[in-house]
Formats: structure tokens, sequence, C-alpha cells
């Protein structure tokens, strides 16, 4: 099957900085990447949809200067955190689709966990 | 509003078979997936149902009514691996995906 890498696979950052999270489709190019959140024993919350070479569309409530989402290529979409604070400690998800139906199937990464100090 | 139920926690044997409930209330319906999510991993995809019916796929089923706004995923020949969470989603007509909190499976020997 496709695969979907995220580096880190875990950060551990003060508050205050900022924190880069890289989401990239291995074997495969992937023209949606949907980016989500995960609290404990919650679930997963989508953040934002990230089409290549067009703006991030964010979900209600998510904060897009906060969260900046770039997809630069078919294979590699960023979410960096800006000025992190304790709430932000999260397990983040990326998500890559293959094709253009809504009825594609989802590859998910496996995860980076932030926990910021 | 957009509402998905599934039982929190769920305990069964090695061997044996499980039945994971999952009922919804969504503006539309465009599918529903099944994924499981171990520990500390992100979910993996288990299966996709759009039309009534069971799908088989090995040891895992699943099965959906829409009438009834209800879907089940059916485990077999439980091993120790399967002991994680099961989540249930739904796509809406905007073809958003409404995810369940999950079913934390436990297998015990």
């Amino acid at each position: 099957g496709a695969v979907v890498s995220q580096h880190p696979s875990r950060v551990i950052c003060k508050s205050g900085t900022s924190v880069k999270i890289e989401c990239r489709s291995l074997d495969f190019q992937a023209t949606t990447m949907f980016w989500y959140r995960q609290f404990p024993k919650k679930s997963l919350m989508l953040m934002a949809t990230s089409n290549e070479g067009s703006k991030a569309t964010y979900e209600q409530g998510v904060e897009k200067d906060k969260f900046l989402i770039n997809h630069a290529s078919l294979t590699l979409s960023t979410l960096t955190v800006t000025s992190a604070h304790p709430e932000d400690s999260s397990f983040y998800i990326c998500s890559a689709r293959v094709g253009t139906s809504d009825y594609n199937e989802q590859f998910f990464g496996p995860g980076t966990r932030l926990t910021v100090l | 509003g957009q509402n998905i139920d599934q039982p929190t926690e769920m305990t069964a044997t090695e061997g044996a078979i499980v039945q994971i409930n999952c009922t919804y209330q969504t503006s539309g319906f465009n599918g529903l997936f099944w994924y499981q999510q171990h520990a500390g991993e992100a979910p993996t995809f288990l299966s996709y149902n759009v039309l009534d019916g069971l799908e088989e796929k090995g040891r895992f089923s699943s099965f959906l009514s829409r009438s009834k706004g209800y879907s089940y995923l059916l485990l077999k020949e439980l091993q120790m691996k399967d002991s994680a969470s099961y989540l249930c989603v739904v796509m809406d007509s905007n073809y958003q995906l409404i995810w369940g909190a999950g079913t934390k499976l436990i297998i015990k020997p």
C-alpha cells in the first residue's frame, strides 16, 4: 500500500518556539493532504485540508496564523506550529489521499507527538 | 448536529468473535469507514461501505444499513494483536469525514 511518513515522530520544545512537522507521501503523488490532531482518548479532529499549490482550508476554530500549512509539492506538506504553548501538546497526524475523488482512501502518516514545556 | 455513537470499550477472549456497533446521524451520507488504531499510532484503514450489506475481508467484516444509520465491524478468530481502538467514520454530503471517538477493544487470553 501507499506509504506516508512524518518527521519528526516526537518533539519536545519550549513554550514560545515554533515547530515544523513534515508529511511526505513516499511512493505516490498526493493531490490532497489532511492534518489532524488527537487529544488523549479523543477522536481525531481535522485541522485543515491542504491541496498542492493552493492555500489550505482550515476547519472552524483552527487558527490559520498559528498553524501554518504549506503544500509545496505533490509529495510534501508541512505544518508549522508557531509560538507553541503547552495546550498545543498533542498527537498530530497527517494523511494523504490518492487520486482526486473524495471516495479515495486516505493513507495516514505515523503521527508526531508534540510536547510543549 | 452530526453524531457518531459507538461503545467506549469492549472486552473479548482470544479466538472468539466480537461485534462493534456504530450508529450515526449526519447531514447526508457518502460512505462509512472503519479504522484500527493502536495506542500511539495513526489509524489504519480497515473497510469502506457505501451500499447496504456485508463486506467481508479476511477475519474482518463490516455491515451497513443506511436506512437505520447503523454499521457494525465483526472481528473473527480474535488475536492478541487485535487489541486496539476501532474508529467508525462517516463521510457526509460535503465529503467531510466525521470521526467517532472509537471503541477500545481489549483481548484477553
